[in-house]
C-alpha cells in the first residue's frame, strides 16, 4: 500500500518560501506522476502542481509564478516550493499520487502551513 | 471562485438517494471524460470514489455512481447511510491555453 507522508515548517512569515518534502513509501516513485493540492481552512481543494519521475512537470496557472517542484528518486521524495507567501497561502498541504488523468488516488495526512507575522 | 460549480450543500435521509451536480463548461468537463469525486471526512484528506466520470476505485461501495451529460457531471449516493455525511469534490481537466486539473468548490452533504 503506497503512503505518502508530508514535512516541513509549519509556520511562515509573509514573504518567505514555503518548502515542503513528500516521502513516498509502498511503491515506487518512478511510475507517476505526484502532485500537490492544498485547502485554506473551511475551503475547498486546490491543485498546485504535479511532477513525475524524471521531472517533467504542469502547474495551476494561477500559482505558476511562484512556484517549483522538484523530485529526488533516491530518496523517494518530491518537493514543492511557493515564494512570497501570503496569509492567504495558509492552508493544509497534500501530497498526492497522480493516477491517470486527474485521478488522485493517494493521499498524504496532510500538512497545516500557517502564514502570520 | 472555483472552476466547477457544485451546490454548496445537498442533504437526504438515511435509505434516500441523493445527486450531486459538477458543472463546468465545454473546456473541461465537457471536453474531457477525466471527472473524479472525493470524499472528505472532517479532519481527513480526501478519497478518491470516483475516477473517469463512472468508474469507481476497488474497495468503493457501488452505492456511489458517477454519470455526465454535457458539461455537467454528477454523483449518485444511493442508499443513504449515516457515515456517508461529509464533504465531495468533483475534479476535472481543463484545457484554456494550456491543460491543467481545476476542482469544484465542494458539497457538504447532511443525512438528516
Amino acid at each position: 500500500q503506497v503512503q505518502l507522508q508530508e514535512s516541513g515548517p509549519g509556520l511562515l512569515k509573509p514573504s518567505e518560501t514555503l518548502s515542503l518534502t513528500c516521502t513516498v513509501s509502498g511503491g515506487s516513485i518512478s511510475l507517476y506522476y505526484w502532485g500537490w493540492i492544498r485547502q485554506p481552512p473551511g475551503m475547498g481543494l486546490e491543485w498546485i502542481a504535479y511532477i513525475d519521475h524524471s521531472g517533467v512537470s504542469n502547474y495551476n496557472p494561477s500559482l505558476k509564478s511562484r512556484v517549483t517542484t522538484s523530485v529526488d528518486t533516491s530518496k523517494s521524495q518530491f518537493s514543492l516550493e511557493m515564494n512570497s507567501v501570503t496569509a492567504a497561502d495558509t492552508a493544509v498541504y497534500y501530497c498526492v499520487r497522480l493516477w491517470g488523468y486527474g485521478r488522485f488516488d493517494f493521499w498524504g495526512q496532510g500538512t497545516l502551513v500557517t502564514v502570520s507575522s | 471562485q472555483s472552476a466547477l460549480t457544485q451546490p454548496a450543500s445537498v442533504s437526504g435521509s438515511p435509505g434516500q438517494s441523493i445527486t450531486i451536480s459538477c458543472t463546468g463548461t465545454s473546456s473541461d468537463i465537457g471536453a474531457f471524460n477525466y471527472v473524479s469525486w472525493y470524499q472528505q471526512h472532517p479532519g481527513r484528506a480526501p478519497k478518491l470514489i470516483i475516477y473517469d466520470v463512472s468508474n469507481r476505485p476497488s474497495g468503493v461501495s457501488n452505492r456511489f455512481s458517477g454519470s455526465k451529460s454535457g458539461n455537467t457531471a454528477s454523483l449518485t449516493i444511493s442508499g443513504l447511510q449515516a457515515e456517508d455525511e461529509a464533504d465531495y469534490y468533483c475534479n476535472s481537466y481543463r484545457n484554456v491555453a494550456t491543460l491543467y486539473v481545476v476542482f469544484g468548490g465542494g458539497t457538504k452533504l447532511t443525512v438528516l
